[in-house]
């Protein structure tokens, strides 16, 4: 069935190094894609959002890009620091689906100081 | 603002029986509420949909009738997990949603750690 999914499930940076985290999907109709964090036994935190057909979106110290064409999204974190440390998930909406979020594998980030 | 409360926030129990979970929107009116169920080291699965005066709607695979879902209020929707076993072990989690039909601004419970012996 349609899911989104991550290429890696594991990621290990070193603090001040900048941290990329990708997801693929497969759902073409997708209206909005989410990044969430996750801490160890805390719900999901909103991280940034990107709609459709926007390629890139830039929040703090954190940058979505979107890449239709090859169904592929990515997290950039800048300087990533160990309070970075977590599981982030990407998350896509599709409204004419009710509007549910469908989650991603989601990848383990690991800050090394 | 936009915060969401779960009661409790663990729980362990027995196998057979019932665990009911809360979950609260606490400064805003949830006509949609969530419920997701993520087993350790994986990603969270949509239980049902839960919307204020009328039924839920549960995601294909999940049973209803083992899973009671009741959004009687705007700010509350309960999850009642019956005659328990310990595969039904997980942590459960809430989202609220302000809108109409679910969207962007789903704001996220703290979690539910059931364990049942």
């Amino acid at each position: 069935g349609e899911s989104v999914g991550l290429h890696l499930p594991t990621l290990s940076v070193q603090e001040g190094d900048n941290s990329i985290i990708n997801c693929a999907y497969s759902n073409s109709a997708s209206d909005y894609f989410i990044w969430y964090k996750q801490e160890s036994g805390k719900g999901p935190q909103f991280i940034i959002d990107i709609r459709s057909n926007m390629d890139k979106r830039q929040g703090q110290r954190v940058t979505v890009l979107l890449n239709k064409t090859v169904k592929h999204l990515s997290l950039q974190i800048a300087a990533t620091q160990p309070g970075d440390s977590a599981v982030y998930f990407c998350a896509e909406i599709i409204y004419n689906q009710g509007g549910k979020l469908i989650f991603g594998q989601g990848t383990e980030l690991s800050v090394k100081p | 603002g936009a915060v969401v409360s779960q009661h409790p926030s663990w729980v362990i129990c027995k196998s057979g029986t019932s665990v009911k979970i809360e979950c609260r929107s606490l400064d805003f009116q949830a006509t949609t509420m969530f419920w997701y169920r993520q087993f350790p080291k994986q990603s969270l699965m949509l239980m049902a949909t839960s919307n204020e005066g009328s039924k839920a709607t549960y995601e294909q695979g999940v049973e209803k009738d083992k899973f009671l879902i009741n959004h009687a209020s705007l700010t509350l929707s309960t999850l009642t997990v019956t005659s328990a076993h310990p595969e039904d072990s997980s942590f459960y989690i809430c989202s609220a949603n302000p809108g109409l039909a679910g969207g962007r601004e789903q704001y996220f419970g703290p979690g539910t750690r059931l364990t049942v012996t």
